[in-house]
């Protein structure tokens, strides 16, 4: 079976404040690609990272750092000093490398960083 | 920076209707997906679209739903005769490849539909 889970519904941080967002999958496949997109109140879907299965290197952009560890089958996602236009709903997603392309998506996990 | 774009951004439609849910893909991607997402809830997927015909579907996607690519440009989504359980964020996607390295998919900023 193929499932993402975000076992965090909602997180709420003071700005400034570093923060974790969890993410777990389950894929049969060897090879996958995960992802972390943002919805923030506007509502839109915007891509932040892709990771592959067969690249384990952890990733740091600005505040961002993303965490792929295969071992425990994580793909977390910190952002460093928070702000309040991180306020939003985060979606850790995976494709699995035999499908169409096609999106699996965690539930979210909503993020809310107060001033 | 080329974008996905999705007509309407809000269509209220009475139980029932037929709806047909508008997007304008980027011009060389190749898949082209739409993606359900209830308030407050997941994104969902629901069809795959390459080379003029489905490739994928999902449960949610059922005899009610049809896609279509008309014109070589436009991906259309039609609901043909909704229920008030299709009131939901619909969100039309495009990549330039299914799989492999460049696989981050491009949504539209949705329609949201709701079902009086």
């Amino acid at each position: 079976a193929q499932k993402v889970t975000q076992a965090q519904t909602e997180i709420s941080v003071v700005e400034k404040e570093d923060v974790t967002l969890d993410c777990v999958y389950e894929t049969r496949d060897t090879t996958y690609y995960l992802f972390w997109y943002k919805q923030p109140p506007s509502g839109e879907l915007v891509f932040l990272i892709r990771r592959n299965s067969f690249d384990e290197q952890n990733e740091i952009s600005g505040r961002y750092s993303w965490n792929f560890q295969k071992s425990t089958s994580s793909f977390n996602f910190t952002i460093t000093a928070s702000q309040v236009v991180d306020s939003a709903v985060y979606f850790c997603a995976l494709i699995n490398g035999g499908s169409q392309g096609n999106l699996i998506f965690g539930k979210g996990t909503k993020l809310s960083v107060k001033p | 920076e080329p974008e996905v774009t999705q007509t309407p951004s809000h269509q209220v439609t009475q139980m029932g209707q037929e709806v047909i849910l508008r997007c304008v893909p980027i011009s060389n991607h190749l898949y082209f997906y739409w993606y359900r997402q209830i308030l407050g809830q997941k994104v969902e997927f629901l069809v795959s679209f390459y080379n003029n015909e489905i490739s994928e579907k999902s449960e949610i996607f059922d005899d009610q739903f049809s896609v279509e690519r008309p014109d070589g440009s436009n991906f259309t989504l039609k609901i043909r005769s909704t229920k008030l359980e299709d009131s939901a964020m619909y969100f039309c996607a495009s990549k330039n490849r299914g799989r492999g390295p460049n696989t981050e998919a491009f949504f539209g900023q949705g329609t949201r539909l709701t079902v009086v």
